[in-house]
């Protein structure tokens, strides 16, 4: 079964630093997302990206992040400067639009970002 | 603001002891209300999507139902693995009338199945 793979699986990095998160859709399909989650709180939506552009975002994706799909297989998730309270668990996440569920999503697996 | 609540944040349920998990939402226009299954280090796994109140979705041993204000997961004879964590999410309208491509969830709640 097709699924979303996300690397790395976990990253550490210094506050202040710069990261980019990195996520492998499902080869079909057209809409693309970031969500995250802190530890023992809600999953929560970052953006989402249709036909190379932003379509929504969240309050939480400020100017400090930014979303690229550079190959038209990669989707990437940057973090300009890095703090203290970025540190969760990013997952990607990715769904065709089409048929009956537009909206299922599939997700990968997450990366763990660990800003010290 | 689109609200998700979650009911019991924490279930323990002996193997084939049924019960149900309620989610009760709050959005300004429902477009539609997700239930997705999360594993310990996974990200979280599709399982159904309810548009209406009234309507229900079955799979194996679990059923989603739908009315205006809450959603409820009925698990029916579990098993051990069934033991996750089941997230509910909302999908809201847009004030154009378009849907909202963001999913608010809820926090969760985590059931254990007891051999």
């Amino acid at each position: 079964e097709p699924e979303v793979t996300q690397t790395p699986s976990h990253q550490v990095t210094q506050m202040g630093q710069e990261v980019i998160l990195r996520c492998v859709p499902i080869s079909n399909h057209l809409y693309f997302y970031w969500y995250r989650q802190i530890l023992g709180q809600k999953v929560e939506f970052l953006v989402s990206f249709y036909n190379n552009e932003i379509s929504e975002k969240s309050e939480i994706f400020d100017d400090q992040f930014s979303v690229e799909r550079p190959d038209g297989s990669n989707f990437t998730l940057k973090i300009r400067s890095t703090k203290l309270e970025d540190s969760a668990m990013y997952f990607c996440a990715s769904s065709d639009g089409r048929g009956e569920v537009k909206e299922k999503l599939f997700f990968g697996s997450g990366t763990q970002l660990s800003v010290l | 603001e689109d609200q998700v609540t979650q009911s019991p944040e924490a279930l323990r349920l002996q193997e084939g002891e049924s019960s149900s998990l309620n989610c009760s939402y709050t959005v300004s226009g429902l477009r539609g209300l997700f239930w997705y299954r999360q594993d310990p280090g996974k990200g979280p796994e599709f399982l159904f999507t309810l548009y209406s109140a009234g309507e229900e979705k079955e799979k194996e041993r679990l059923k989603a139902t739908l009315t205006k204000k809450e959603s409820f997961l009925h698990i029916t004879a579990p098993k051990p693995e069934d033991s996750a964590t089941y997230l509910c999410a909302v999908q809201a309208d847009l004030d154009s009338g378009a849907g909202s491509y963001q999913l608010t969830f809820g926090k969760g709640t985590k059931l254990s199945v007891i051999p």
